[in-house]
């Protein structure tokens, strides 16, 4: 079974400071991975998606991750922070399902504070 | 535009009281799905459908129905048999093949009363 483990619920930055939001993975196969952004009572939107074309993977709003399969880690970075990437965050693992669509393991979020 | 709508945004249910959520795609995807979100506990799969007229169980399926008559609709129906049912509902979908990004609707918090 596959599983996603979100290192810290909270993380404080402040305004211009680099933004590291930490992702561990264990995957039987070769694995499909996500970022996606929650606003307060909103659905998901996809920030970046790895799928074995390159490790390093650039996403929407200026972040990134990168995929070290020796670290088993998606760690989700943004040079600078600004007011509005104040959200939830989560990453997730694909596993397909026979017949078609796949199956998303999501880690338990964490949720990034930026302060002035 | 093509996206997910949910509807309603917001519902309140008395104990005992079956209660349906409404989930619209139009961006012509097979798969569908549904999640749930409880603070703290990330999302977890309530059940998916791969095509019309078939649905599978995901990992917390009790308590829960489903129906796929038509490949735009996904309406998920939360019984009474559900223990503890207040949560935020999300429902998703996906073209259908194994290496799909899931596109998410706006949910629904469903709040029992």
């Amino acid at each position: 079974a596959q599983s996603v483990t979100q290192l810290g619920s909270h993380v404080s930055v402040s305004e211009g400071a680099l933004v590291l939001l930490r992702c561990n993975y264990s995957s039987s196969v070769p694995p499909y991975l996500f970022w996606y952004v929650q606003y307060p009572n909103q659905g998901l939107q996809l920030l970046l998606k790895y799928t074995s074309a390159a490790t390093l993977v650039k996403g929407i709003n200026g972040f990134e991750a990168e995929f070290k399969k020796s670290e088993t880690s998606f760690h989700l970075t943004k040079p600078s922070a600004h007011m509005s990437d104040a959200a939830e965050y989560f990453c997730a693992v694909s596993e397909g399902f026979t017949g078609g669509g796949n199956k998303l393991t999501f880690g338990t979020g964490t949720q990034l504070k930026v302060e002035l | 535009d093509g996206g997910i709508t949910q509807s309603p945004k917001y519902l309140f249910r008395k104990e005992g009281q079956n209660v349906t959520l409404s989930c619209e795609q139009n961006l012509n995807h097979d798969a569908m799905y549904w999640y749930r979100q409880d603070p703290g506990q990330g999302l977890r799969l309530i059940y998916y459908s791969q095509i019309v007229n078939d649905f599978q169980k995901g990992d917390i399926a009790e308590g829960y129905s489903v129906s796929r008559e038509k490949k735009e609709s996904f309406p998920l129906t939360v019984t009474s048999a559900q223990k503890n049912p207040t949560a935020f509902y999300l429902c998703a979908s996906s073209p259908g093949t194994g290496t799909d990004t899931q596109y998410f609707g706006p949910g629904t918090r469903l709040t029992v009363l």
